[in-house]
């Protein structure tokens, strides 16, 4: 699976855009991009995942790159309750010897301050 | 929909002791499920692919014989961390898929806090 590189840490006022990037410059063409976020001592909730075309959903949009070696998922007014860690997951498409397992990366923990 | 329980949220054991973890897929049938661990401050890593009605795959590095994976039903998987030591002290938790040919994502559960004394 390609590997993602996201940075550590952002920080984002509350009410303004979050726009968490990641670098997956080794994607293959049948390799989805996943987007988790973790809030302490919780499991992963899942955000929103994508192959080639940017999506949106009632929590956040992704933004892919035509190349596919980078993408950025933006929580568009985000609240106090956005804090968490963010985990941008590639994962290989699911095939009779592939189950699709997710592998997690160590994530950006997004701080939003009031 | 796609809702994956995780029983119990967190338990206590004393050293040599055996625990038993259950994730239930609530309103989907998986035939696969996925089982982590999680130390503090750390990001989650992949123990095992539960498969129904086979034997579980095992990530490189981890004991088979020690986190023993039951699959038995397209609903229930249960992780028994046997013989438990301070050292398994961990976050534990499990994930499901409805469709995962679709690409559809995967939901996880809320975790099992394990602290073996």
């Amino acid at each position: 699976d390609a590997k993602t590189t996201q940075p550590t840490s952002m920080d984002c006022a509350e009410g303004r855009a979050a726009n968490l990037p990641c670098n997956h410059s080794t994607i293959s063409g049948n390799e989805y991009v996943y987007w988790y976020r973790q809030i302490h001592s919780q499991g992963p909730q899942y955000i929103i995942h994508g192959l080639k075309n940017n999506e949106t959903n009632e929590m956040a949009s992704l933004i892919i790159t035509e190349d596919r070696k980078s993408s950025t998922l933006i929580l568009p007014h985000a609240t106090l309750r956005d804090t968490a860690v963010y985990y941008c997951i590639v994962r290989v498409a699911f095939d009779s010897s592939n189950t699709g397992k997710l592998i997690f990366g160590q994530g950006t923990t997004l701080q939003v301050k009031p | 929909g796609a809702v994956v329980s995780q029983h119990p949220s967190w338990v206590i054991c004393k050293s040599g002791t055996s625990v038993k973890i259950e994730c239930r897929s609530l309103d989907f049938q998986a035939t696969t499920m996925f089982w982590y661990r999680q130390f503090p401050k750390q990001s989650l890593m992949l123990m095992a692919t539960s498969n129904e009605g086979s034997k579980a795959t095992y990530e490189q590095g981890v004991e088979k014989d020690k986190f023993l994976i039951n699959h038995a039903s397209l609903t229930l998987s249960t992780l028994t961390v046997t013989s438990a030591h301070p050292e398994d002290s961990s976050f534990y938790i499990c994930s499901a898929s409805l469709r995962p040919e679709r690409g559809h994502g995967y939901t996880f559960g809320s975790g099992t806090r394990l602290t073996v004394v």
